[in-house]
């Protein structure tokens, strides 16, 4: 979906280190956003929201950021565990309806 | 908490027939359920939004005379592919809304023959 860009499909990050997973939106409209993670043959599991009202939203070692005037949206992982090698998606939606996501990108967490 | 299941998780059938996917809200109530399709190496494609009660919302594109839904309670809504072709192959996720999230279940495989 156009609305939603995730412009890396890959990222490769040391196990310890911090992964930094990012997604750019163009409907300023949209006020919820969210990181789900994906496994293979699996659908998506909830991770991490954060609403328009706000710029950052923390949960053990997510953080989702959100830059409005940017329409940037991104999460990280500190410290990243290979357990973490999934595909990440960032979704945004509006009112409660539309929920559109980006195409995902692959984190591989190396030990 | 908000487990949402699907049944089967897995299903190979003949060019033809009809497959019934079954998606369940486990511990909440959802008066909304979507379903999307995801083709490899692609993201989410949103098939159709499921309202208790009332008719599905289908996206551009996607034949409602094909896919079937149905969302006859709060807990259960129920994709139908009618007259499955191989070309129907593909991997379908349920999620059910609750609050501003959508939590999603673990998909079905679909193999048309």
């Amino acid at each position: 979906d156009q609305q939603v860009k995730q412009n890396s499909p890959s990222l490769s990050v040391q196990e310890g280190r911090i992964s930094i997973l990012n997604c750019d939106y163009t409907n300023s409209m949209f006020d919820y956003f969210l990181w789900y993670k994906k496994y293979p043959a699996e659908g998506p599991t909830f991770l991490i929201s954060i609403s328009s009202i706000k710029d950052k939203n923390e949960d053990g070692r997510f953080t989702v950021f959100l830059n409005k005037s940017a329409k940037h949206l991104s999460l990280h992982i500190v410290p990243s565990q290979p357990g973490d090698s999934a595909v990440y998606f960032c979704a945004v939606t509006r009112n409660n309806n539309d929920m559109r996501f980006g195409a995902g990108t692959r984190l591989t967490v190396k030990p | 908490g908000a487990v949402v299941s699907q049944h089967p998780s897995w299903v190979i059938c003949k060019s033809g027939t009809s497959v019934k996917i079954e998606c369940r809200s486990l511990d909440f109530q959802a008066t909304t359920m979507f379903w999307y399709r995801q083709f490899p190496k692609q993201s989410l494609m949103l098939m159709a939004t499921s309202n208790e009660g009332s008719k599905a919302t289908y996206e551009q594109g996607v034949e409602k005379d094909k896919f079937l839904i149905n969302h006859a309670s709060l807990t259960l809504s129920t994709l139908t592919v009618t007259s499955a072709h191989p070309e129907d192959s593909s991997f379908y996720i349920c999620s059910a809304l609750r609050i501003q999230t959508q939590y999603f279940g673990p998909g079905t495989r679909l193999l048309v023959l």
